[in-house]
Order: C-alpha cells, then sequence, then structure tokens
C-alpha cells in the first residue's frame, strides 16, 4: 500500500492527451514538492518533473505537471508509441520521521 | 555526463550481510546528497535512505531502520549502503540516485539514476 495514490494504469491513442493523478496528505504533497519520473521496463527511471511543475532539459514539453492542494497531476500531450511507460510520482513526508514516499505507479499503454 | 554504477549485489542466504557500493563520475560528488531506493520484482519504486553531501545527515525509511546503513567516502567518490539481517522482502534491484540539489541543508529528491544491482536473499 503505497502512501501516494495513483492509478495502476492509464492509456491513450497517439497524439491524444492523458493525465495521471497523484493523492497525496499534508504531509507530503500538501506541504513538499512534486516528482515525476518515467520508467521504461527493464531501465532505471528518469526524472520527468521537479518542483512540481518544472522540466530539466532534454525533456519534451508535452509533459507537465501541476499540484493543488494534496493532489498532484502528470500531464502528457501529443501521446506516442515511445511514451509508454510506468510513471510514478514523489514527494517528501514530514510526518514522524522524515522520509520520500512514492506512488504505485501507473502503467501507461499507447494504444 | 553524470554516471552511477551500482556494485557488490548477488545472491545471499537470509540473516547474512551485504555491503552495496555505487561509483559516482561526471559531477561534483562531495556536493550532493545521495539516495539508495530500491524496487522488489514486478513492484513499484521504495525509497531506503539518503546521506547528505558531506555525511552528517542521515535519513532511513522505517522499514530499514536498524538494519541498513547509508555512508559515503568522498575522497573516493563512492556510496555505500551496508545491509544486515537479509530477510527475503529485501530482495530488490537497488538504485543509487544522485540529489537535484548542491549543498542543501536538507536533501531535495532525485535527478539522475544508476542502472541498479539486484539484490537477491534466498536460501
Amino acid at each position: 500500500q503505497s502512501v501516494l495514490t495513483q492509478p495502476p494504469s492509464a492509456s491513450g491513442t497517439p497524439g491524444q492527451r492523458v493525465t495521471i493523478s497523484c493523492s497525496g496528505s499534508s504531509s507530503n504533497i500538501g506541504s513538499n514538492y512534486v516528482y515525476w519520473y518515467q520508467q521504461i521496463p527493464g531501465t532505471a527511471p528518469k526524472l520527468l518533473i521537479y518542483r512540481n511543475n518544472q522540466r530539466p532539459s532534454g525533456v519534451p514539453d508535452r509533459f507537465s505537471g501541476s499540484k493543488s492542494g494534496t493532489s498532484a497531476s502528470l500531464a502528457i500531450s501529443g501521446l506516442r508509441s515511445e511514451d509508454e511507460a510506468d510513471y510514478y510520482c514523489a514527494a517528501w513526508d514530514d510526518s514522524l520521521s522524515a522520509h520520500v514516499v512514492f506512488g504505485g505507479g501507473t502503467k501507461l499503454t499507447v494504444l | 555526463q553524470v554516471q552511477l554504477e551500482e556494485s557488490g549485489g548477488g545472491v545471499v542466504q537470509p540473516g547474512r550481510s551485504l555491503r552495496l557500493s555505487c561509483a559516482a563520475s561526471g559531477f561534483i560528488f562531495s556536493s550532493y546528497g545521495m539516495h539508495w531506493v530500491r524496487q522488489a520484482p514486478g513492484k513499484g519504486l521504495e525509497w531506503v535512505a539518503v546521506i547528505s553531501y558531506d555525511g552528517s545527515n542521515k535519513y532511513y525509511a522505517d522499514s530499514v531502520k536498524g538494519q541498513f546503513t547509508i555512508s559515503r567516502d568522498n575522497s573516493k567518490n563512492t556510496l555505500y549502503l551496508q545491509m544486515n539481517s537479509l530477510r527475503a522482502e529485501d530482495t530488490a534491484v537497488y538504485y543509487c540516485a544522485k540529489d537535484r540539489v548542491a549543498i542543501v541543508t536538507f536533501p531535495t529528491l532525485f535527478d539522475y539514476w544508476g542502472q541498479g544491482t539486484l539484490v537477491t536473499v534466498s536460501s
């Protein structure tokens, strides 16, 4: 049971826009930055979004992040076949002892 | 470019110990906090621990507190994870990951990851 809640799966057709949600609480998303990672099976995760909505250099602007209260979301526009991957949200959590929490991951399928 | 290379994984019997290493290059290692993150087969990501850039602060997941120890040698650009009393549920790919921001009083989250090393705990 992950601290951050993501839908287990999402799908879309090429060119579509898909959104992946990440729900948390006041001790994590509500008070800390959200990061998003993309993991193609068999490879290491890659940073997609940091500080809620910032893209590292090299990440296409098709990827965008947002945060409101204790929830965050990742949007992918102009969906491409190479976007098929697992997506994870993450944030620091300030409850009791400081630690990092992840969402359970969302498997994105490009139909 | 940033490179992180984990080593030290393998098959180990329950109750035994193992030390993982992560060799870093392509950035000023001594300026960045470093994390360990693991992924059990077919499962999601689980954060394990972080150490500050100078080694003065360490934070652990509750699941490994008292069992695992994170450390670093800035003279060797190397991060370590000492894992004791290993259990079957510790079986995972272990990734080292670099903190995104240099010389911070509190770690941020990770930008670059290594390729991981597989630890299998089995008799």
